[in-house]
């Protein structure tokens, strides 16, 4: 059974610091996706890393994927409270439909 | 606003009634899904559509029953439920079916949050 465990599991900061969520698992996998859940609504993707030590950076969030396609990290620059919700990385594997899920990060950025 | 859409938002029912969750795409996708959202869990997919038909059933128990009359409509029908079964549930979709590096989006609707009592 493939799982991916996030850590840490809650993270509440004050704006304009700088802070790192992990991914990590045993397993391979394929591709590594991360979402972002606001309450009251479902998870919206940010991004899809497929290349083992992959970095992507979306305004101040940085997303790195393992050399090794087991592990990923979510790093963000200069938090700002609109960064605030459930953030959820999600693996996918060749030919699979089915994306397994961490059990998420829940973030809290304080003004 | 993802395209996907669920009904209804809220949900409160006793153990011995029967409800409906609907879903709508209106992404013209071919593929359709059922989470589950519990506290302190990950997501866990419960069923999986492609063209109408049912490729997933995740080890779930028989009171939670899914219908797919077409690409853009998913139901849950729920009856005889447990307190346990209170969680958000979540309807998805996505393109296509089973991408060669598994990295298919998939995209969320707002969610039931059901509260069985």
């Amino acid at each position: 059974t493939q799982l991916l465990e996030q850590s840490p599991q809650f993270l509440s900061i004050q704006e304009g610091e700088n802070l790192t969520v992990y991914c990590n698992s045993s397993s391979v996998f394929s591709s590594l996706q991360w979402y972002r859940q606001e309450p009251g609504e479902g998870p919206v993707l940010l991004v899809t890393v497929v290349t083992g030590g992959e970095v992507k950076k979306l305004k101040r969030l940085t997303f790195q994927f393992g050399d090794a396609r087991k592990d990923s990290s979510l790093h963000i620059t200069a938090a700002q409270p609109g960064d605030t919700g459930l953030y959820l990385c999600a693996g996918g594997s060749q030919g699979a439909q089915k994306l397994v899920f961490g059990q998420g990060t829940r973030l809290t950025i304080n003004p | 606003e993802t395209g996907v859409t669920q009904t209804p938002r809220h949900l409160v029912m006793g153990m011995t009634n029967k409800k409906s969750l609907k879903c709508e795409q209106h992404l013209g996708h071919n593929a359709m899904y059922w989470y589950k959202q519990s506290a302190k869990k990950p997501l866990e997919l419960m069923f999986v559509y492609n063209f109408k038909e049912q490729t997933e059933n995740n080890s779930v128990p028989s009171r939670f029953s899914p219908e797919c009359p077409n690409s853009s409509h998913l139901f849950l029908h729920l009856h005889t439920l447990q307190p346990e079964d209170s969680a958000l549930y979540l309807c998805a979709s996505s393109q296509d079916t089973g991408l060669a590096d598994g990295s298919e989006t998939q995209y969320f609707g707002p969610g039931t949050r059901l509260l069985v009592l």
